[in-house]
């Protein structure tokens, strides 16, 4: 089965602080991303990356950055918390399907709430 | 930009009954996926169903079902015989079939099951 875990499910922090998100998959995924999920919104993306060291904006990416270093890790940063960034986090990865075959789901970790005190 | 609208925030049903979720979407494209994923609480988020957009044949996955009607850009997941487990939040996605495999989201549907 694909795991994908995340590094907290619940982490408090205060305004100003810079705070860490981190998501690891196991599959071997070429794909990894970061959405953020509020009550009434649904799940918006702020981020994704196709590649180790790649990573292209998604709707939302205002506020934070990313970093793929390795191929199953991939960072959410917030520079500098703010009250408006507490929100649930989601991390998926999937895979990019060869010719012939292959599925390209999205697979979600638990999750992060984060909450900016 | 494609958007996708869950127009029911929460619905409710009784054990071994049968609901459907709304789903609609807003695109120009001819060729798209749509999804619904459902995350139960405090639990990871999973794919239910999948429909290609050039298929005319709607999904089946066991008890849940779609109806995709691509000329007026709706997408309803049927549950048929209730069960406690389907509890959960559902969202329908978008994803477009060219380019990068980001989803759009809808604002989620709230399922109750009445025992």
């Amino acid at each position: 089965d694909v795991k994908v875990t995340q590094s907290s499910r619940y982490l408090v922090k205060r305004t100003g602080e810079k705070v860490f998100l981190e998501c690891v998959q196991d599959m071997d995924h070429e794909n990894m991303f970061w959405y953020r999920q509020d009550p009434g919104l649904g799940l918006r993306l702020i981020y994704f990356s196709y590649d180790v060291k790649m990573k292209e904006k998604g709707d939302i990416p205002e506020g934070y950055s990313v970093s793929r270093e390795k191929k199953e890790r991939f960072s959410l940063i917030l520079e500098s918390a703010s009250t408006n960034q507490t929100s649930m986090y989601l991390c998926a990865s999937s895979t990019t399907p060869r010719t012939g075959g292959g599925s390209d789901t999205q697979y979600f970790g638990p999750g992060t709430r984060l909450t900016v005190l | 930009a494609q958007t996708v609208t869950q127009s029911q925030p929460e619905m409710s049903v009784q054990e071994a009954e049968t609901v459907t979720l709304s789903c609609t979407y807003d695109t120009s494209e001819s060729d798209y996926y749509l999804f619904w994923y459902k995350q139960p609480p405090s639990r990871q988020m999973i794919l239910v169903i999948r429909q290609e957009a050039y298929k005319q044949q709607n999904a089946t996955e066991n008890r849940f079902s779609v109806n995709f009607q691509k000329a007026a850009k709706s997408f309803s997941l049927k549950i048929s015989d209730s069960q406690l487990g389907d509890a959960a939040m559902y969202f329908c996605a978008y994803r477009s079939f060219q380019g990068a495999q980001k989803l759009v989201f809808g604002q989620g549907t709230r399922l109750t099951i009445n025992p």
